[in-house]
């Protein structure tokens, strides 16, 4: 079976600090993507960033970046300079080979002003 | 830029009735979803349409069917409502041809069945 486990389900961390989410998989596939998607309380779900899983080089968007260790089969997730609009569910995901996203059970991370 | 638009953000309905949630996207995508959100759970699949009239079930269909008559248009219906499917239901939409390809997500339907 493919699956994505997030194992962290609340974090906390403290304005303009850096947190990091963690992400496990389980896939036979070699060639897939990896999600980060946000979910804020307006319940709009957003992507964050994503990473092919052929590709090295971990992605970059502005303050967040990933941690891609595909021997390992993980894919966390850090927040720099973490800001109050950070505070949000967020959900890793796998298409698998794919169209169809499998999500993890989500963290719920908390900013502390 | 893209929207996808869920018919309700709140529904109240009754064990037994016949429940229709609606979705429609402005961007001539293929795809479409239905999840399901349970606290703890995260999101699962329901359905999946890759195109008008093509249906795929996901990993948890059972006690719902889907109808995509347009390609701008998909419907999740609950045949008969029952308590253990009041959940939140998210209904995305994404261009097919690529595995690199953005999910766009709605607002949003929270249901309560009674």
């Amino acid at each position: 079976a493919q699956t994505v486990t997030q194992s962290q389900p609340e974090m906390s961390v403290q304005e303009a600090e850096t947190v990091t989410l963690s992400c496990t998989y389980d896939t036979s596939e070699s060639d897939y993507y990896l999600f980060w998607y946000k979910q804020p309380p307006s319940r709009q779900m957003i992507l964050v960033i994503r990473q092919e899983a052929y590709k090295q080089q971990n992605a970059t968007e502005n303050r967040f970046s990933v941690n891609f260790q595909k021997a390992a089969k993980s894919f966390s997730l850090k927040i720099s300079d973490s800001q109050l609009g950070d505070a949000a569910m967020y959900f890793c995901a796998s298409n698998f080979g794919n169209e169809k996203l499998t999500f993890g059970t989500g963290t719920r991370l908390t900013i502390i002003p | 830029d893209v929207k996808v638009t869920q018919s309700s953000r709140y529904l109240v309905k009754r064990t037994g009735e016949k429940v229709f949630l609606e979705c429609v996207q402005d961007m001539d995508h293929e795809n479409m979803f239905w999840y399901r959100q349970d606290p703890g759970l995260g999101l699962r699949l329901i359905y999946f349409s890759y195109d008008v009239k093509m249906k795929e079930k996901g990993d948890i269909p059972e006690g719902y069917s889907v109808s995509r008559e347009k390609k701008e248009r998909f419907s999740l219906i609950l045949e008969s409502a029952s308590t253990n499917q009041t959940s939140m239901y998210l209904c995305a939409s994404s261009p097919s041809g690529g595995m690199n390809t953005e999910a766009f997500f709605g607002q949003g339907t929270r249901l309560t069945v009674v």
